[in-house]
């Protein structure tokens, strides 16, 4: 495996499930970030890893929790979510938070019933 | 408030012909400004990026075109082929502070054979 990969692809969740999210990168980086990429939307940046330490979490709910075990590893948590959670979630990786360019995930389909 | 506002929302070329896709930023202190290529099924792709020192940056058939003056950068496809058929998002960043990138809203572009 090469990049970065992101498991599983698709998933249904009900509204009270408990779920994860799982992302690896394979580029020796350094950084890796979670962003939320809604219909029409900017891309939502969620939380920024550095070294495996969270360094940026942009306002998200709590009923997202991020876990970086090792700098290869990312995972987001996700309990009692909301229908409007519904969205592709992206994990990306950089070299350092400071390099310019991320390397993004195939992302997974997330949708909550 | 959005910091990057991208037109138009989606565009229709004919192969051969040029496709423009236009941003807009707020902040004077990006210095940063990438484009990404999404394929349905796939996470954003890096297809060319400028800083602001200089005003134009050419790889193949795509081409930033960057003015500081009006805080606008956009994107030409030249040549346009249907393979050329995604979403580009056009963002900004500010590679001294962490490197948060502010994304647009997309464009999807469709061109026809």
């Amino acid at each position: 495996e090469t990049g970065v990969t992101q498991t599983p692809r698709h998933l249904v969740m009900g509204m009270t499930n408990k779920k994860s999210l799982k992302c690896e990168q394979h580029l020796g980086h350094n950084a890796m970030y979670w962003y939320k990429q809604s219909a029409k939307k900017p891309l939502e940046l969620m939380f920024v890893y550095s070294l495996e330490e969270r360094v940026e979490n942009n306002s998200v709910p709590s009923r997202f929790s991020p876990e970086c075990p090792n700098s290869s590893h990312l995972f987001l948590h996700l309990h009692t979510l909301q229908p409007e959670d519904s969205a592709l979630y992206l994990c990306a990786s950089s070299l350092w938070t400071s390099a310019s360019e991320q390397y993004f995930g195939p992302g997974t389909r997330l949708t909550v019933t | 408030q959005q910091q990057v506002k991208q037109s138009p929302q989606s565009l229709i070329v004919q192969k051969g012909g040029i496709s423009i896709i236009n941003c807009a930023y707020e902040n004077t202190a990006f210095d940063y400004f990438p484009w990404y290529q999404q394929f349905p099924g796939k996470g954003p792709a890096l297809l060319i990026a400028i800083r602001p020192d200089v005003s134009e940056k050419k790889e193949g058939r795509f081409t930033i075109s960057f003015n500081k003056s009006a805080k606008q950068f956009s994107l030409h496809i030249m040549d346009s082929q249907p393979g050329d058929s995604a979403t580009y998002f056009c963002a900004a960043s500010q590679t001294n502070t962490g490197n948060q990138f502010y994304f647009g809203t997309g464009t999807s572009l469709t061109v026809i054979p």
